[in-house]
């Protein structure tokens, strides 16, 4: 299997302020990424795909990068609504594997 | 917009069979790919198998043995059936729909069910 590893587990952040997270995976998947978001009591919502595109109706403020085996996903300035998990999810080798998430809280 | 609802039961004993519906409202089953995903407490998301409308399916090769994913598109929902469960397998379980194409992603998910294995 590909193991994606997210990082770091916990980010305390304050409103208004920029985020950076990091999603890795055992070996390349080109851009055969997605990144969610889950608020608690609620179902996961697709972020971003394929490493960088943008899903309907996501706001700008949210981009993802990379390929290979290094990604990213930026918040530019968080919102209270942002606060959450986020996780990614790759495709490869006909699986689907998922990060164990990523939770931003606030500080 | 489409919504997903899981349904069935929330206890079962070990050795039992998992039974869980997704009922797709808002959309056709038609034409789409469609998985079950689960999520064991302080774990990541675990793919379980996917179905596409016409019948074909792919599961995660350490549950092969004891999963069947089946699609019903005359009532626009699809099953999981979970053989043999243990404590393990106790989990929060999502149905979910693929996008279109390339269905490497899951665009649309449903809330979650809460299933435990307890004796």
């Amino acid at each position: 299997d590909i193991v994606m590893t997210q990082s770091p587990a916990t980010l305390s952040v304050s409103p208004g302020e920029g985020v950076t997270l990091s999603c890795r995976a055992s070996q390349s998947i080109d851009t055969n990424l997605a990144w969610y978001q889950q608020k608690p009591h609620q179902s996961p919502r697709l972020l971003i795909y394929g490493a960088s595109t943008r899903a309907t109706g996501v706001p700008a403020r949210f981009s993802g990068s990379g390929s290979g085996t290094e990604f990213a996903l930026t918040i530019s300035s968080l919102q209270s609504q942002d606060f959450a998990i986020y996780f990614c999810q790759q495709y490869g080798n006909g699986l689907y594997t998922f990060g164990q998430g990523t939770k931003v809280e606030i500080k | 917009q489409v919504h997903l609802q899981e349904s069935g039961p929330g206890l079962l004993k070990p050795s039992e069979t998992l039974s869980l519906t997704c009922t797709v409202s808002g959309g056709s089953i038609s034409g789409l790919y469609w998985s079950w995903i689960r999520q064991s407490p302080g774990q990541g998301k675990q793919w379980i198998g996917y179905v596409f409308y016409s019948g074909e399916t792919h599961y995660y090769p350490s549950l092969r043995s004891r999963v069947t994913i089946s699609v019903d598109s005359s009532r626009n929902q699809f099953s999981l059936t979970l053989t043999s469960v243990t404590a393990a397998d106790t989990a929060t379980y999502y149905c979910a729909r693929h996008n279109q194409w390339p269905p490497h992603w899951f665009d649309s998910w449903g809330q979650g069910a809460l299933v435990t294995v307890s004796s």
